[in-house]
């Protein structure tokens, strides 16, 4: 079972709300990925945690709040978004960092 | 600047053709290598993953990598209208700070006419 869960599926939110993305594997994977992917462009990398512990950051806006409670699941917090934060978000999880990384649905965010 | 570069295509090829789609990089010293397929809309599907020098089949899929020419290719045989989709090449480092740092070309687009 190679699956990545993503909720919500879709996510509209105004520039003053605060909402979260939630990512969920149950493969026994200890490396999990946030990815941000604008339309016609390649996916971004922008958290990686390993182990429970973030491990790289890749110069995001701190109005991107990430979060791994356990080794199971990988949140996203998002406060004070701009119009231009609206992307396909996109979880992925790997066995350990290196290893191939599969990709959930995503979530396709909308800012207003 | 580690860079991955694919022509963004679009690249179309009748049914039951022969699909080849190629990939250069520039870190010398990358380990690992994938091509994913990306429906519109859709998040990207692992198609293949690749190590070492040599050809990988599965199934209609085959993966080349050649690390002295730092290239990687994947042919789709027999291709079908369901092929049609973006194939992204992406290069992961296997040492260090590179670790899960995957670098993706902009992507291929592949149109499969019946």
């Amino acid at each position: 079972d190679t699956e990545v869960t993503q909720t919500p599926k879709h996510l509209v939110m105004g520039m003053t709300n605060k909402k979260s993305l939630k990512c969920e594997q149950h493969m026994g994977h200890r490396a999990m990925y946030w990815y941000k992917q604008k339309a016609k462009k390649p996916p971004e990398l922008m958290f990686v945690y390993s182990y429970e512990k973030l491990s790289i950051n890749e110069s995001v806006p701190s109005r991107f709040s990430p979060e791994c409670p356990n080794s199971s699941l990988l949140n996203l917090h998002l406060h004070a978004l701009q119009p231009e934060d609206s992307a396909l978000y996109l979880c992925a999880s790997s066995l350990s960092l290196s290893e191939t990384q599969y990709f959930g649905p995503g979530t396709r965010l909308l800012v207003l | 600047q580690k860079e991955v570069e694919q022509n963004s295509g679009p690249l179309s090829v009748p049914e039951g053709a022969i699909a080849s789609l190629n990939c250069t990089y520039s870190d010398r010293v990358s380990q690992s290598f994938f091509w994913y397929r990306q429906y519109s809309g859709k998040s990207p599907e692992l198609i293949m993953s690749i190590y070492s020098n040599g050809d990988k089949e599965d199934g209609r899929f085959t993966a080349q990598l050649n690390k002295a020419s730092q290239y990687v290719s994947l042919l789709i045989r027999d291709s079908q209208p369901s092929d049609s989709a973006t194939y992204l090449c992406a290069v992961g480092g296997n040492y260090g700070g590179s670790q899960g740092n995957l670098i993706f070309g902009k992507g291929t687009k592949l149109s499969v006419k019946p």
